[in-house]
């Protein structure tokens, strides 16, 4: 099966700085890459996706990027805010009448006021 | 309506009792699907269900039964729980393909005494 491996496990940035999340997915039939942001006692909120047919995804402050050929996908967030602190998962999947997504561990993120 | 609702938010039970976890989504998709979530880890897929048959039953022992009565609604039937099931029960949906995005309910807080 899938296995995702993400790191930093946590983070800690200065608000204004860039937070980099890198993941890695094992098998090269998934083709369906979202992003979760969950807030402390909260559901986890998709902030951005990417498909295996692009490279990169941008909205606003957050971008992805997908290399295929070494299975790694980034999560880029620009002038870091205090509302972005929370716990990002990046997950894997194969597009199919059902889903089984596979959810790496997890990065804490604090961002410093 | 874009949101999946769970009820109830918090649930303390006993181990010798049943209670039902209830999840409706009014989007029009064809996937529901329940996740386990324990403290600082991703979501632990549980079931999914597509076209209101179970498609994915991931080994969950049997005092977890899981329902979908109609495309809106997902139950969760609970019953004999032991301690280490206290954790947040999520309920998400998604569409299907090409969109596969997983939306998620703001969960159950449970806690088996």
């Amino acid at each position: 099966g899938e296995n995702v491996e993400q790191h930093p496990s946590t983070l800690s940035v200065q608000e204004g700085d860039s937070a980099v999340i890198k993941c890695t997915y094992s098998d090269s039939a998934s083709n369906y890459f979202p992003w979760y942001k969950q807030e402390l006692g909260k559901r986890p909120q998709l902030i951005i996706d990417i498909r295996s047919n692009v490279g990169e995804k941008k909205d606003q402050r957050i971008a992805v990027t997908l290399n295929k050929t070494a299975k790694h996908f980034s999560l880029h967030i620009t002038e870091t805010q205090p509302e972005d602190s929370a716990v990002y998962f990046c997950a894997a999947t194969v597009s199919g009448g059902y889903q089984k997504v596979t959810f790496g561990i997890g990065t804490k993120l604090q961002v410093i006021p | 309506d874009t949101e999946v609702t769970q009820t109830p938010k918090h649930l303390v039970m006993g181990m010798t009792n049943k209670k039902s976890l209830k999840c409706e989504q009014h989007m029009g998709h064809r996937a529901m699907y329940w996740y386990k979530q324990k403290a600082k880890k991703p979501p632990e897929l549980m079931f999914v269900y597509s076209y209101e048959k179970l498609s994915i039953n991931e080994s969950v022992p049997s005092r977890f039964s899981p329902e979908c009565p109609n495309s809106s609604l997902l139950n969760l039937h609970l019953h004999a729980l032991q301690p280490e099931d206290s954790a947040l029960y999520l309920c998400a949906s998604s569409q299907g393909p090409p969109t596969d995005t997983q939306y998620f309910g703001p969960g159950t807080r449970l806690t088996v005494l």
